[in-house]
Order: structure tokens, then C-alpha cells, then sequence
């Protein structure tokens, strides 16, 4: 099966400009997550889909970041107005159900704010 | 404190060498994954275990369900094992919690 597509792989910005990051889960999976990962940290939870609809979002900083999945397969995350401190791997991943049977990641995007 | 603990944070090997990357966690949970990360940033899922111990190939994983422990061992590593490993779990309320992941030098 196809696994996790996620474009673009790098992206170069300057602070407050604004960028979207795009992801196609495995078809038939439910589950969509947005994960940022910080240099030498672990991946943090920015939000979770079920279908098209928000699990969870409450580490998401909803006053820069957005992202929807509006028909219920691919998601767009993006940042409006970006800050230095949002350089960062963005890896989106997405599960059958809850994540019990397994997560396939993207190979993420890794964006760099200047 | 976080809920999923990795230990070492850097390890060194010499090629051939066992290798074991330790994971505690603090939370109950339905399924523990072991993560391999390459410098690009794409994660591919190694292993997801919920009891007992798994093998595949030159990798072995093993969980302690009473005492909240994991372990991903590699035998006779290769340079190409080079990595980050990450130790992920998920709750029964299907949140996924990551370690902050063991980077891993294998030196030929």
C-alpha cells in the first residue's frame, strides 16, 4: 500500500511569512495526526483528526496555526504568522482507528524559519 | 516528568557490538511502539508490541506490561543502524506519548 504522503520535504521562510504543509494518510485510514518535532525532542502532538473531525487540538497554537481535513482524507497544516521557534520537522501520520493497530508516518517536512 | 523515558540519549558502538536502548513509562497503555528515525526525518514503525517480545531479523523488542519497561535490542550492529530510536505508547485513551528518542552511532 502507498504510505504517507507528505509534501514539501523543506521549506525556507522568513519570519512572519506564512506556510502550509500538506498530508495524504494510507486510504482508509480514519485517523490523521499533526506531530511537530523540535530538534532532540520527541514528536509533540499539535492535533488529531477522526474523519473530518477534531479530536484533540489542545497543544495546536491556535493563534498561528491551523489545519483542517475537510473531506475527511488529506490535511493541510499551516502557520501564519511563522517565528523562529517554529523551525521544526513536521511529521503528519494517520492510524486505522485510535492508533491500537499501528501508525505509518510521512517522512515529514522539515521547515526552517530565518 | 515525561511520561515516556529513554535511556541512553547517545550511544556509541562499535560495529558487531549488542546494543540495547532502554524505555520506561509512567501512563497504562494499550500498545508500545518502537520507532526508527533516519536524519531526513521520516519515521518508519519497527515494532508494536503489547506483551511478550518480537523479533525481526537482527532486532529484538521486548515489555514488562507489570514494570513498565521496554527494550529494542540490536544484534551485531552495522553502521547502517545508525539512527534515532524512539519509544512511543499508546494510552487507553488513544493518545500516542513519545520518548525523546536514543540517538544511536554505530562506528565501523
Amino acid at each position: 500500500e502507498a504510505g504517507v504522503a507528505q509534501s514539501p520535504r523543506y521549506k525556507i521562510i522568513e519570519k512572519r511569512q506564512s506556510v502550509a504543509f500538506w498530508c495524504n494518510p494510507i486510504s482508509g485510514h480514519a485517523t490523521l495526526y499533526w506531530y511537530q518535532q523540535i530538534l532532540g525532542q520527541g514528536p509533540k502532538l499539535l492535533i488529531q483528526f477522526q474523519n473530518n473531525g477534531v479530536v484533540d487540538d489542545s497543544q495546536l497554537p491556535k493563534d498561528r496555526f491551523s489545519a483542517e481535513r475537510l473531506k475527511g482524507v488529506d490535511s493541510t497544516l499551516k502557520i501564519q504568522p511563522a517565528k523562529l521557534e517554529d523551525s521544526a520537522v513536521y511529521l503528519c501520520a494517520s492510524s486505522v482507528t485510535g492508533g491500537s493497530y499501528g501508525y505509518t508516518f510521512g517522512s515529514g517536512t522539515r521547515l526552517t524559519v530565518v | 516528568k515525561n511520561e515516556v523515558e529513554q535511556s541512553p540519549q547517545n550511544l556509541t558502538a562499535q560495529e558487531g557490538e549488542f546494543i540495547t536502548i532502554n524505555c520506561s513509562y509512567s501512563v497504562g497503555i494499550s500498545a508500545l511502539h518502537w520507532l526508527q528515525q533516519h536524519p531526513g526525518g521520516g519515521i518508519v514503525s519497527l515494532f508494536m508490541l503489547s506483551s511478550g517480545k518480537k523479533k525481526h531479523g537482527r532486532l529484538i523488542a521486548t515489555i514488562n506490561i507489570q514494570e513498565k519497561h521496554s527494550s529494542l535490542h540490536i544484534t551485531a550492529s552495522h553502521p547502517r543502524d545508525s539512527a534515532v530510536y524512539i519509544c512511543a505508547v499508546v494510552t487507553g485513551a488513544n493518545n500516542l506519548f513519545f520518548g525523546t528518542g536514543t540517538r544511536l552511532t554505530v562506528i565501523p
